[in-house]
């Protein structure tokens, strides 16, 4: 079965860059698309990237999504770090008739 | 803006039945996949069930085939998830999620996610 995988955890500075890496084992991560999801402590997920790069209305463009076939990966990256931008980020994507979500990684901004 | 309500969570006995529901609004309902994805206490996101924007397509984890049913009423615009069979392993937050995809069979990118609805299965 398809699985993507995500560190347990990351942490950074307010305004520093911040890079989640989402690693799919078997096939082509880029076969299809890689969402990402953000979700604070005690609330919902919300969509802050879909289809490997797009950013739904407003979520901030220091958010960005990319794909790497070489390492079968894809990364969110956060530029300039909020203190808001503390939470939990879950990787997903698809095969034909499931979704697959990544572990999650919670991102520490200290 | 689009808004997805959940309801219909409780605490239930293993074995026995429970129905959420998912009303929506703001976005035209009937051309659009929707997506029950769960997640238990402390633990990370778990995809459940996706029905088509017309109903004739659905599709299932693995841990729920068999026991659950999702369904859509589009004329009252509400999503819903039959749960039978109940085990303890059940217990989490379930949230109805919009995708993204206009009218089609099968969709994997969900835009928008409700406030979730708890579900509790202990005797």
């Amino acid at each position: 079965n398809f699985m993507l995988t995500q560190p347990h955890s990351v942490s950074e500075s307010p305004g520093k860059t911040v890079t989640i890496s989402c690693t799919g084992s078997s096939g082509s991560i880029a076969s299809n698309y890689v969402q990402w999801y953000q979700q604070r402590p005690g609330s919902a997920p919300t969509t802050v990237i879909y289809e490997d790069n797009q950013r739904p209305s407003g979520v901030p463009d220091r958010f960005s999504g990319s794909i790497d076939r070489s390492s079968n990966s894809a990364s969110l990256t956060i530029s300039g770090l909020k203190t808001e931008d503390e939470a939990d980020y879950y990787c997903q994507s698809y095969d034909s008739s499931n979704l697959v979500f990544g572990g999650g990684t919670k991102l520490t901004v200290l | 803006q689009v808004q997805l309500v959940e309801s219909g969570g409780g605490v239930v006995q293993p074995g026995r039945s429970l129905r959420l529901s998912c009303a929506a609004s703001e976005f035209t309902f009937r051309s659009y996949g929707m997506h029950w994805v769960r997640q238990a206490p402390g633990k990370g996101l778990e995809w459940v069930a996706v029905i088509s924007y017309d109903g004739n397509n659905k599709y299932y984890a693995d841990s729920v085939k068999g026991r659950f049913t999702i369904s859509r009423d589009n004329s009252k615009n509400t999503l819903y998830l039959q749960m039978n069979s109940l085990r303890a392993e059940d217990t989490a937050v379930y949230y109805c999620a919009k995708d993204f995809g206009y009218r089609i069979t099968f969709g994997g990118v969900i835009d928008y996610w409700g406030q979730g609805t708890l579900v509790t299965v202990s005797s």
